[in-house]
């Protein structure tokens, strides 16, 4: 079993939408993170939270550290909101603290 | 501006001949680490570094080299590059080990081939 597991693998939605992808993780975790990776590869970090909400703009990230559970939402999709969006989690034991363990990604294609 | 950069961005290469993929960070960070990305596998790490002269193996590091003599720097290197090594890999570097200093920032990415 994976330890940072994503759903959806792939998401399509119209433009206008209200988006939810879904992270569930079974480690023991100092912060989470969502990155989003667009079509031309380069990866950028969206939200680092180890409690509660962050809201930028129209993302919104939820944590629940003792569900284990994070969520991405997008409010008013847009197309260029297309991208591969990947829940990662900093662990916090061990030499490798601080060291990353990514989900697989979600696929989010916004048609017009 | 604040960023991390890797070279080259793309690469074809065959078997056998060493090749060293550069990776520098303007930030300060303690901590460099390299990923690989395959199709339905996401991002693995190859190798990690905490400071100067400090690294360790992430869960790839198999066919791989690195080192960490000035702060900035992180090369990765393969010294016999085989065809499983095509890939896209990613440099990315965070402040330090406390979870307020966790904010990654990644490399434009590297893609490779392999022949």
């Amino acid at each position: 079993k994976n330890e940072v597991e994503q759903s959806p693998q792939n998401l399509t939605a119209q433009e206008g939408e209200f988006i939810t992808i879904n992270c569930s993780y079974s480690v023991g975790i100092s912060a989470l993170h969502w990155l989003q990776q667009h079509p031309g590869g380069g990866i950028v970090s969206l939200f680092m939270l180890s409690s509660g909400k962050k809201k930028h703009g129209r993302l919104i990230a939820t944590i629940n550290i003792q569900e284990k559970h994070s969520s991405l939402h997008i409010t008013a999709s847009h197309p260029r909101d297309s991208a591969v969006y990947i829940c990662a989690v900093s662990t916090n034991y061990g030499g490798s603290q601080g060291n990353l363990i990514f989900g697989k990604g979600t696929k989010l294609s916004v048609k017009p | 501006e604040a960023q991390v950069t890797q070279n080259p961005r793309y690469l074809i290469t065959v078997t056998g001949k060493k090749l060293t993929v550069t990776c520098s960070q303007n930030m300060n960070h303690e901590y460099m680490s390299w990923y690989r990305q395959d199709p339905g596998l996401g991002l693995r790490q190859i190798y990690y570094s905490m400071n100067v002269e400090v690294t360790d193996k992430g869960d790839v590091p198999e066919g791989y080299k690195v080192s960490r003599k000035e702060k900035r720097n992180f090369p990765l290197i393969l010294e016999s590059p085989s065809p499983n090594q095509t890939s896209l890999y990613f440099c990315a570097s965070h402040m330090g080990r406390a979870w307020r200093d966790n904010e990654q920032f990644f490399g434009p990415g590297t893609r490779l081939t392999v022949l």
